[in-house]
This record gives structure tokens, sequence and C-alpha cells, in this order.
């Protein structure tokens, strides 16, 4: 079946720093890919999205490129902030709008 | 208020009893899920509705029930509590059709304990 690995973490670094996590998928069909945070004793928000192969999903600084050819999508920021400590999911969509997940890579950034 | 909301919140229980959490949203989305998240293995997902009235399994089912009765709402219920439901449980929703891939919301969770 479908299944996402991701970096394990958990990832620490200083506020400033360039972040990349790495996420890449199995899939039988064509999905979506998707970033989801989860901030603490929150639930999970779309962080961002691509749809198909080179599409670019952005928001808030962070970046990720539907890589079809290396079946991934790294999520990268270039100057991560104290407020972007969360987990973050890696995650595909099938056609039954079903999501599969990665395990999560909980990030932390010091002042 | 709109959106997706779950509860309760937080809940305590012990072994072999029966509970239920509830989904509830407003926006007439047609699909519904619920996930459990546990430590090292990411969110999983229980069961899922793409309507009222159909609800089909999804990667870890077993233990669980559900129904849906009205679009909005999406109740999980476990039948005979075990130690190993001890989790925090997601309801989330979507819209559109089969292949449409939209963007699913999440409710805050379920935090339970089995005792």
């Amino acid at each position: 079946g479908d299944s996402v690995t991701q970096m394990e973490g958990p990832v620490t670094l200083s506020e400033e720093a360039f972040l990349t996590i790495n996420c890449t998928y199995t899939a039988t069909g064509y999905p979506s890919l998707f970033w989801y945070v989860q901030y603490p004793g929150e639930g999970l928000q779309l962080l961002l999205k691509a749809t198909k192969a080179d599409d670019k999903g952005s928001n808030k600084g962070f970046e990720a490129t539907y890589r079809k050819e290396t079946t991934s999508f790294h999520l990268e920021k270039g100057s991560v902030q104290v407020s972007d400590s969360a987990v973050y999911f890696c995650a595909l969509s099938d056609l039954a709008q079903k999501l599969v997940f990665g395990q999560g890579t909980r990030l932390t950034i010091n002042p | 208020d709109a959106g997706i909301t779950q509860s309760p919140r937080y809940k305590i229980t012990e072994t072999g009893r029966q509970v239920t959490l509830m989904c509830h949203q407003t926006w007439s989305h047609s699909y519904m899920f619920w996930y459990r998240q546990d430590l090292g293995h990411g969110l999983r997902l229980i069961y899922y509705s793409a309507a009222a009235d159909i609800t089909d399994k999804g990667e870890v089912p077993d233990g669980y029930v559900v129904s849906r009765s009205k679009t909005e709402n999406f109740p999980l219920t476990l039948e005979s509590a075990t130690r190993s439901q001890t989790s925090v449980y997601f309801c989330a929703s979507t819209d559109g059709s089969r292949g449409s891939r939209k963007t699913q919301y999440f409710g805050p969770g379920t935090r339970l304990l089995v005792l």
C-alpha cells in the first residue's frame, strides 16, 4: 500500500538557521502531497500542498516541491523562527481522499 | 462557531467500558475521517465516511464502530475499551468528490486514557 517516510526527529536548530525535513513516498497512483503542522495541544493545520509533479507549495516561508522522479516532497525554510517549533507531518492523499501520514518530525527552534 | 469540533477533549475510562467520541462539522463536508495519533506512528486512519450512511474501514478499525446518520456528525465508539486504545483521536473533514484530493481540516483532538 501507499506509505510516507519522513526524517526522524527530533530536530533542534538555532533561530535563523536553514531547515530541511526530508519526506519520500511510495504510491501506486498519482497522489497529492501535503505538509501539515501541529502546534502543542492543537490539531493539525495544513501548511502547504502540491497536486502534480514539479508543483511547488509554499506558505509562511516554507516551501516543498513535488518531485516525481525521486518520489520526494522535502520541506524547506530559509530562516526559522522560535514560533516554528512544532511537529511537522508529511502526507499523501489517495483517490478516496484518505491521508497517509509519515511519522512526524518534532522541530525545536532555540533563540 | 463554524468549523470542526470534538468532544470530549479529555476522557479517562476503564478497560471494558464503552466510550463514544463525538465529531461535528458545520461546513456540510461530504467526507469525514477518524485518525488516531500514537508516538512513532504518526496518524493512522481508523474509519472514514464519504457521505451520510456510507462508512468504510481504514488502516486500524478493530475495536471501533462508527455511524453517520447526519452529514455533520461522525461519532466514534469504542465498544469495549482496551489499554492499547489509549491515544489522541482526531476527526477531520473535507469536501469534494472522489479523486478531488481536497485539503482535510482537523478538529482539536480528544485525548483518551484507558486505565
